[in-house]
């Protein structure tokens, strides 16, 4: 969905290095998510945001934080990146009050 | 927390042929959507369908919240209908997050 964006699309590093994922949306909602999609399994849910004051982990957070810098954008960092977080990571939105939730592109990360 | 189970794992069809993919959930839920993702990874939104049926051209979904499952139909399959098919549920209470099936995997061969 271009309303959802991703950067980077693709990003290798090595490990022990601090990395951070990006997402913007233009949909003005107020909630948005950061999963995990590991090869051949579903997505897992690593935090999630109602709003800018109110955060919250998720299923997967260990080795991970997040920011909501603003109500269009959600970042997550890698404190310290190791080879099993290599993923497909996703960024997803919803509006309050809908059950849709919108997904960005995804970035591929790969920790060498 | 609540189980969402997919069937079959992995599909492969001739193009042309039909297809159900089944989606089995644990516990009572207040919505369940389904997402293709194409061969390059792009999650697409399908269909949003707490219960009832819904169609889309050659897609179309049934759920039956009251036993717990819901199907994905898809007729005169197409190469470009390829890929994983995840349904994904919220749970019937409060704001709590999507949980996500392990997907079907379908291959269409032409």
């Amino acid at each position: 969905d271009a309303d959802v964006t991703q950067t980077p699309r693709n990003r290798i590093t090595k490990t022990g290095k601090r990395i951070m994922l990006e997402c913007s949306q233009t949909k003005g909602h107020d909630r948005m998510y950061w999963y995990r999609q590991d090869p051949g399994l579903g997505l897992q849910l690593i935090y999630y945001s109602f709003d800018v004051k109110d955060i919250n982990k998720g299923e997967i957070s260990d080795g991970y934080s997040v920011s909501r810098q603003a109500q269009a954008k959600f970042s997550l960092s890698l404190e310290s990146a190791i080879p099993n977080q290599t993923a497909l990571y996703f960024c997803a939105t919803r509006r309050r009050g809908s059950r849709t939730q919108y997904f960005g592109p995804g970035t591929r990360l790969l920790v060498l | 927390g609540i189980q969402v189970e997919q069937s079959p794992p992995d599909l492969i069809l001739q193009e042309g042929a039909n297809s159900t993919l089944r989606c089995n959930f644990s516990d009572s839920v207040n919505n369940l959507q389904w997402f293709h993702q194409n061969p390059w990874g792009q999650l697409i939104n399908l269909f949003y369908i707490p219960s009832g049926t819904k169609q889309n051209g050659r897609l179309s979904a049934t759920t039956v919240a009251t036993e717990r499952y819901s199907l994905l139909y898809i007729s005169s399959s197409q190469t470009t209908d390829s890929g994983v098919y995840f349904c994904a549920v919220y749970r019937n209470s409060g704001n709590t997050p999507l949980v996500f099936g392990k997907g079907t995997r379908l291959s269409v061969i032409a």
